[in-house]
Order: structure tokens, then sequence, then C-alpha cells
């Protein structure tokens, strides 16, 4: 079965530096998104995109994200300046157009130490 | 919020027994989807219900939605220790929108 692939699995950053977490959607999805978990908390939205734009963000989602889709495969999603609280598994997903529901990555455990 | 709860938060049953998990919304919806997330691991779709749908099977999974009380409920029948695991309901507005995830139902089967 089709798989929506990330890396790195586990990122360790010091607080202050950039990181790009990536993700590699299922090749005939059109949508991506990017959420995130904290610790014990529930999963939350961050981005979609569609059509090589962001089509909506939350509000968590500030000057410090940005997300790109390089070279037509991948999605990148990059944390400008990290802060302790970006600590959390961050998720990919990606939707077909006939809609049966998203396909999520199995996540980046990121830690900002 | 557009989310409201699950319920509830946590369930331990004996493996063989049915597990029912419950969420609510509170604004309407295109379809509402239901997860599974083992521990530190990622987000498995389970089974999307759309708002003209009533109930929905999936093997052994059991899924209804009654938009008249913005809730729904997910049945696991004849549980095993392997369905251990947290279960999220996640509501999208717009189909292919956001989802908005619920807190999660703890479920521990005991073998």
């Amino acid at each position: 079965e089709p798989e929506v692939t990330q890396t790195p699995s586990h990122q360790v950053t010091q607080m202050g530096q950039e990181v790009i977490l990536r993700c590699v959607p299922i090749s005939n999805h059109l949508y991506f998104y990017w959420y995130r978990q904290i610790l014990g908390q529930k999963v939350e939205f961050l981005v979609s995109f569609y059509n090589n734009e962001i089509s909506e963000k939350s509000e968590i989602f500030d000057d410090q994200f940005s997300v790109e889709r390089p070279d037509g495969s991948n999605f990148t999603l990059k944390i400008r300046s990290t802060k302790l609280e970006d600590s959390a598994m961050y998720f990919c997903a990606s939707i077909a157009t006939g809609f049966y529901g998203y396909t999520f990555g199995s996540g980046t455990r990121l830690t900002v130490v | 919020s557009q989310q409201g709860e699950e319920d509830p938060q946590a369930l331990s049953i004996q493996e063989g027994e049915n597990a029912t998990m419950n969420c609510s919304y509170k604004t309407s919806i295109n379809n509402l989807q239901w997860y599974r997330q083992n521990s530190g691991r990622g987000l498995v779709h389970l089974i999307l219900i759309r708002s003209n749908e009533r109930e929905k099977h999936s093997g052994r999974l059991r899924v209804t939605l009654d938009t008249s009380k913005k809730s729904s409920s997910l049945l696991i029948t004849a549980s095993r220790a392997a369905d251990t695991a947290s279960y999220f309901c996640a509501t999208d507005y717009n189909q292919g929108g956001k989802l908005i995830f619920g807190q999660g139902t703890e479920l521990s089967v005991k073998p």
C-alpha cells in the first residue's frame, strides 16, 4: 500500500537553530498537510498546501514556519529559529482528489534543547 | 472551539469484549474520520463517514454518526490485545480541509 514517508524519524536541535522536516507524499496525491502533536496533547493542524501554495494555515503557523515543495515530490516544513515549545511530533499527510481519508506519515519527533 | 470532547478518555477491557468510544463536535461537518495511534507512532486512518451517512462498517469496526446530536461513536467488536492504542476522531468541515482532532480515547485491551 502506498505510504507517506517522513525523514528524519527523530531530530534533536539546539534552540534557535533552523530545522527542515521532510516528507514524500503519495505520488498521485495533490493536497498536502502538516500537523503536530505535542506530547500528551491532541493533534493540531498547522498548514495545508495545494497547487504549490498554502491554502490554509493555523495561528500556530507563524512567520517562523514555512513550507515548500521544491522538486515536485518532496514536501518540507522549515522552522527558522526553533523554540523549546516547538518540541513535538510533526506529521505530514496527503490526500487524493477522490478523497477517502488522509494518509499520514509516521512522523518526525522534534526535540529542541 | 470547533471540536468537542471524546469519551471516555481511557478505557480498559478484556480481550473479546466490545469497546465503544464516543466523539462530539460543535458545528456542521462534511465528514468525520477515526484514526488509531499506537504509542509514539503515526496516525492510521480507520474509517470515514460522510455527513449524509448514519452508519458504516469495516471489519470489526462500526461507526455511527448522528448529525442532529453532533456525535459519533466507534465500536470495536471482539477486541484483541493488538487493538491497544489511542483512538481519535477528527472532523472535516470542508472535504479536504483541515482536520480538527479530539483529545482521543486510550484503549487498553488485556489478554
